[in-house]
């Protein structure tokens, strides 16, 4: 399977700062995600990342807030504008490599807001 | 969406046998997952069944699924305390992208 890196793995950060995690894949992908795990509570999906166009966001979440970028197939970024304490949560890159393969996960970036 | 639901806590003894149980919701996933989520770490992919099967065996791990009742469970054999984590079911949501729907997870805690 496809081995995962994200950057940060923590960080805290002052309230109305951004924060931009970065995702890098050993190998090409077909899908890109971007997940957020809020304290105790189950993975909620943000967006997909696709590539050279804009991502596609899920209900309850919009592009000024989680700007996301994927300049190619083994690369995406999300950055979390103007934070606050309500962001604080576990963020997860997550991929597929093509449509039947299951998705693998990065391990996280803990980001806590003070 | 609706919610994948799974009990939230299970406490087993080492050597003895833990089941855990996921009630999902969508009747057209195609895949449904396990995940092994450890403190401080991300996501590991446990196993997967594809949804025209009823049963899956992978070493200690064995998946049961029931299509008719919506049910999948994880069956963990000779538990060891490494096996200590949170264990989330997942299912595919239909559509272009086959979006995972995630239960809460269940905390297992295996006792020596």
């Amino acid at each position: 399977s496809a081995v995962i890196s994200q950057k940060p793995s923590r960080d805290i950060c002052q309230r109305g700062t951004s924060l931009t995690i970065q995702c890098q894949v050993d190998s090409q992908v077909t899908m890109m995600f971007w997940y957020r795990q809020q304290p105790g509570q189950s993975l909620t999906l943000i967006a997909t990342a696709n590539q050279g166009s804009e991502a596609t966001y899920e209900s309850g979440f919009v592009i000024d807030k989680f700007p996301i970028s994927r300049p190619n197939l083994t690369f995406s970024t999300l950055t979390v504008s103007n934070m606050s304490p309500e962001d604080s949560s576990i963020y997860l890159c997550s991929v597929r490599q093509s449509g039947n393969q299951p998705q693998h996960f990065g391990d996280g970036t803990r980001l806590s807001i003070l | 969406g609706e919610d994948v639901e799974q009990s939230l806590f299970l406490s087993v003894r080492e050597g003895d046998s833990s089941v855990i149980n996921c009630t999902y919701t969508d009747s057209s996933s195609t895949y449904l997952y396990w995940y092994k989520q450890e403190p401080g770490a991300g996501l590991q992919l446990l196993t997967y069944i594809f949804s025209n099967m009823d049963m899956k065996q992978d070493q200690r791990l064995t998946v049961l699924l029931n299509k008719k009742d919506k049910h999948l469970s994880l069956r963990i054999a000779d538990t060891q305390t490494g096996d200590s984590a949170i264990y989330l079911c997942a299912e595919t949501i239909s559509g272009s992208a086959r979006q995972l729907n995630f239960g809460s997870g269940t905390q297992l805690t295996v006792l020596p």
